[in-house]
């Protein structure tokens, strides 16, 4: 069965600084993965997914990901936060043939002016 | 944008009652799942629903929990007989190929039961 990790629970980053949101998955052949967005009181969106091919994705609203097969790392990228940024950030790992995601805890960005 | 939507948003209920969550997916998706979050904890899968029939289902989705699509555009979740531990955010999704499409997720549907 597949498991995902987001090690850190709150990350607080200033506005305009880099942004590196970490996830570990497991799972034992090449998996679906995926960063959703979820800001109060709102849905999940979706920012970007990997399936095969380039190991560097690129999402919606200037993030990107990398998936380190190694490492088994999935982590979102950003080069300049904005404040509009804040909200929980959702590391998902899918399995071939299968309907069902599996979804990490969440990790909630606070941006300090 | 198309949305995924979700009614109620919040919806207050006695133990033992029965409730049913609607979800309109988007028109043209052909897959639908139902997940849930118990607060402070993870976004659960409990449902998958392709071609008028349940394709996955989890360990949380028992007998008390059904799903239909009665008219071709809602998709609805039944709870048989509400228990305190069902109290959480039910999020409705809909994709057009799959998993490998992503999900579009509604805003949920906070279920307290009281």
């Amino acid at each position: 069965a597949q498991s995902v990790t987001q090690p850190d629970i709150h990350i607080t980053v200033s506005e305009g600084a880099s942004l590196e949101l970490r996830c570990n998955y497991s799972y034992g052949a090449t998996p679906y993965l995926f960063w959703y967005v979820q800001s109060p009181g709102q849905g999940l969106q979706l920012l970007l997914k990997y399936f095969s091919g380039d190991t560097l994705v690129q999402g919606i609203k200037g993030f990107e990901a990398e998936f380190k097969r190694s490492q088994s790392s999935f982590n979102l990228r950003k080069p300049s936060v904005h404040w509009s940024d804040a909200a929980e950030y959702f590391c998902a790992v899918g399995a071939r043939g299968y309907q069902k995601v599996t979804f990490g805890i969440g990790t909630k960005l606070q941006v300090i002016p | 944008e198309p949305e995924v939507t979700q009614t109620p948003s919040h919806q207050v209920t006695q133990m033992g009652q029965e409730v049913i969550l609607r979800c309109v997916p988007i028109s043209n998706h052909l897959y639908f799942y139902w997940y849930r979050q118990i607060l402070g904890q993870k976004v659960e899968f409990l449902v998958s629903f392709y071609n008028n029939e349940i394709s996955e289902k989890s360990e949380i989705f028992d007998d008390q929990f059904s799903v239909e699509r009665p008219d071709g555009s809602n998709f609805t979740l039944k709870i048989r007989s509400t228990k305190l531990e069902d109290s959480a955010m039910y999020f409705c999704a809909s994709s057009v190929g799959g998993v490998s499409s992503g999900y579009t997720f509604g805003s949920g549907t906070r279920l307290t039961v009281v």
